[in-house]
């Protein structure tokens, strides 16, 4: 059973291009998170997510920044216009469990630099 | 968002040492508490998930304690050894979402 599965693991774009960050979790999971860490800080909540539906998204920018997870494929973390502020690692971690009584699965991250 | 302190920020100690972490966080409306282990270049990989206050939880020389009432967990490691170096996360939390610490950092010297 693959773990969670994040690409790219490095992008590299420069000031108003869009980034896109796939993860696929764990098979059997419907239920996936996005943190996001940036330098010398801790991980921050930023949405979570069930099939087809977001369920809390109160840790996102209002702006530029949105969140998806289809029936069919990986769910995406989609930036536009990025800006030197959003280079950061961002983290998908993928449950069986709706809620937090379960653990989450993490994937490796992707690394976002904005030039 | 809650407020989350984990301390200590980092800790060097010998092969073999015992040690503990604390997690503190606000008492009211607790969920659950989640402790990850995150080794460099790696995921998190989760230790313990708790819920009951006074839950004490262990996987091989490390355990945890949780106390709902007074919005403290301590993450205790007994004959550290250098694979246990790793930054140590808590992450109390709602039904929703997780809110991180910012993690001890623990170096095992041998």
């Amino acid at each position: 059973n693959a773990g969670v599965m994040q690409n790219p693991r490095h992008l590299v774009r420069r000031r108003g291009q869009e980034a896109r960050l796939r993860c696929s979790p764990m098979k059997g999971h419907s239920h996936v998170y996005w943190y996001r860490q940036l330098p010398e800080e801790g991980l921050k909540f930023m949405v979570y997510l069930q099939k087809e539906n977001i369920i809390d998204e109160s840790g996102m920018p209002k702006e530029r920044f949105s969140a998806e997870f289809p029936k069919e494929g990986p769910s995406i973390l989609r930036i536009q216009q990025v800006v030197r502020g959003d280079s950061a690692a961002y983290f998908c971690a993928s449950s069986p469990y709706a809620g937090q009584a379960g653990e989450l699965f993490f994937g490796e991250g992707s690394r976002l630099t904005v030039l | 968002i809650l407020n989350v302190e984990q301390s200590p920020q980092s800790l060097h100690v010998q092969e073999g040492d015992s040690t503990n972490f604390t997690c503190s966080f606000p008492s009211s409306n607790f969920y659950a508490l989640h402790w990850y282990r995150w080794e460099t270049a790696k995921s998190p990989e989760a230790l313990f998930v708790m819920t009951l206050n006074g839950d004490e939880k262990k996987k091989g020389q490390i355990s945890a304690t949780l106390n709902t009432k007074e919005g403290y967990s301590y993450l205790y490691i007994k004959g550290s050894q250098p694979e246990d170096s790793a930054t140590y996360l808590c992450g109390p939390g709602s039904a929703r979402q997780l809110t991180f610490g910012s993690g001890t950092q623990l170096t095992v010297l041998p």
